[in-house]
Formats: C-alpha cells, sequence, structure tokens
C-alpha cells in the first residue's frame, strides 16, 4: 500500500544537526511532491519545505532558509530533512507528507518523528 | 504569507448534532486549494477534503466543504464518536503552505 515511513525519534543537544528520513513506497516516487511540516508539543502545524523527488528542486519557508536541507535519494525513494543550529524550540513532531497532484492537497503522511532539544 | 484564522477555537457539541467549522484568509485561496484535515491525539493529520469541497478518498458523506474566496466552511452534519478531533485548515495554492491554528472539536 501507498506509504510514508520515517525514521525514530532522535534526542539531540542544542547547537547539533539532526536528519529525518522518509521512505516512499506503493507508488512512483518520483510523480509526486514531499513536503516537511513539524508540530511543537500542544501547537499547531508548521510547514517548513518542499522538494520535487524528480529533479530535486526545493523550496523553504522564509523562518527556515539557511537551517534547513531537504534531499533525496531516488534509488532507496527517500527523502531527507535535515535542520541544523538547533535549539530548544526545535523539539517537535516531524512529518513528512506527499503531495496528491491534480489539486489534491497533503494526501499521505508519514508517522512523524519526535526530535528533542535538550542540554 | 496568507493567514488562516479559524473559529472557533473549541467546540461543545454532542453526537448526532451538527458541527460547522470555519477558516478564513487573510487573502484569496487561489483555485480554491484549501484543505481540511483530522487529527487524533498522537497520530498524524488525515485529508478529509480537498479543492474546498471534494472528500479525500474514504471520507464518510456527512463530512462536507464550501467556500471560496477568503471563506471556508467544514461541516459535519451528524457528529459520530469518532470525530472529536482536532481540525485544520490549510491553504496550498500559494508558498508558504500556511496552516490554521486548529479547532478542537470535543465531547460536550
Amino acid at each position: 500500500q501507498v506509504q510514508l515511513v520515517q525514521s525514530g525519534a532522535e534526542v539531540k543537544k542544542p547547537g547539533a544537526s539532526v536528519k529525518v528520513s522518509c521512505k516512499a513506497s506503493g507508488y512512483t516516487f518520483t510523480n509526486y511532491y514531499l513536503h516537511w511540516m513539524r508540530q511543537a508539543p500542544g501547537q499547531g502545524l508548521e510547514w517548513m519545505g518542499i522538494i520535487n523527488p524528480s529533479g530535486g528542486g526545493t523550496s523553504y519557508a522564509q523562518k527556515f532558509q539557511g537551517r534547513v536541507t531537504v534531499t533525496r535519494d531516488t534509488s532507496t525513494s527517500t527523502v531527507y530533512m535535515e535542520l541544523s543550529s538547533l535549539r530548544s524550540e526545535d523539539t517537535a513532531v516531524y512529518y513528512c507528507a506527499r503531495e496528491g497532484g491534480g489539486g489534491i492537497a497533503f494526501d499521505i503522511w508519514g508517522q512523524g518523528t519526535m526530535v528533542t532539544v535538550s542540554s | 504569507e496568507i493567514v488562516l484564522t479559524q473559529s472557533p477555537g473549541t467546540l461543545s457539541l454532542s453526537p448526532g448534532e451538527r458541527a460547522t467549522l470555519s477558516c478564513r484568509a487573510s487573502q484569496s485561496v487561489s483555485s480554491s486549494y484549501l484543505a481540511w484535515y483530522q487529527q487524533k491525539p498522537g497520530q498524524a493529520p488525515r485529508l478529509l477534503m480537498y479543492g474546498a469541497s471534494s472528500r479525500a478518498t474514504g471520507i464518510p458523506d456527512r463530512f462536507s466543504g464550501s467556500g471560496s474566496g477568503t471563506d471556508f466552511t467544514l461541516t459535519i452534519s451528524r457528529l459520530e464518536p469518532e470525530d472529536f478531533a482536532v481540525y485544520y485548515c490549510q491553504q496550498y495554492g500559494s508558498s508558504p503552505y500556511t496552516f490554521g491554528q486548529g479547532t478542537k472539536l470535543e465531547i460536550k
């Protein structure tokens, strides 16, 4: 079945970087854009960025420019989100989601990855 | 950036009642690229509606969406126990793809 499976929880110290993976299966990886969002504890959803798995082109929310990098590996149908210079406010659940195409919104979501930033 | 404002913040209703959730955009949402998601505790969001009024695959017909431009509504005609959750609207017509702050639908 169509699914996105993310890597496991991470605990990082302030100033470090984290790299979260999102492995796609059940569909043609290069046919659908993938997005990254995050959700701080008890808070709403925040869009971070997008990647076109076909050509690798990316676009990021201004808030994260310079700190986030999204890449993909077409050989393993996996997208990666790396966030650097971590601070306590980056503690959140990070989600990847597929944009369904044809005007359909984010139809498939990963299970989420908890990233905790603590000294 | 398009700011989405959802109201009310919390809605207290009983099973069987009708729920009406609102989402207002700070500027017009292009091509009605407005979506609604449901999120339950500890789970990822689930797509309910896209294009303002189209139901996603597998979503029951008690869910309906309407609106255009800057004003959008999600209606749940008869609440089932499993419908009590947090609902988010999202515009995906222009980057950044912003979300509303959410409406919590709780059991009265």
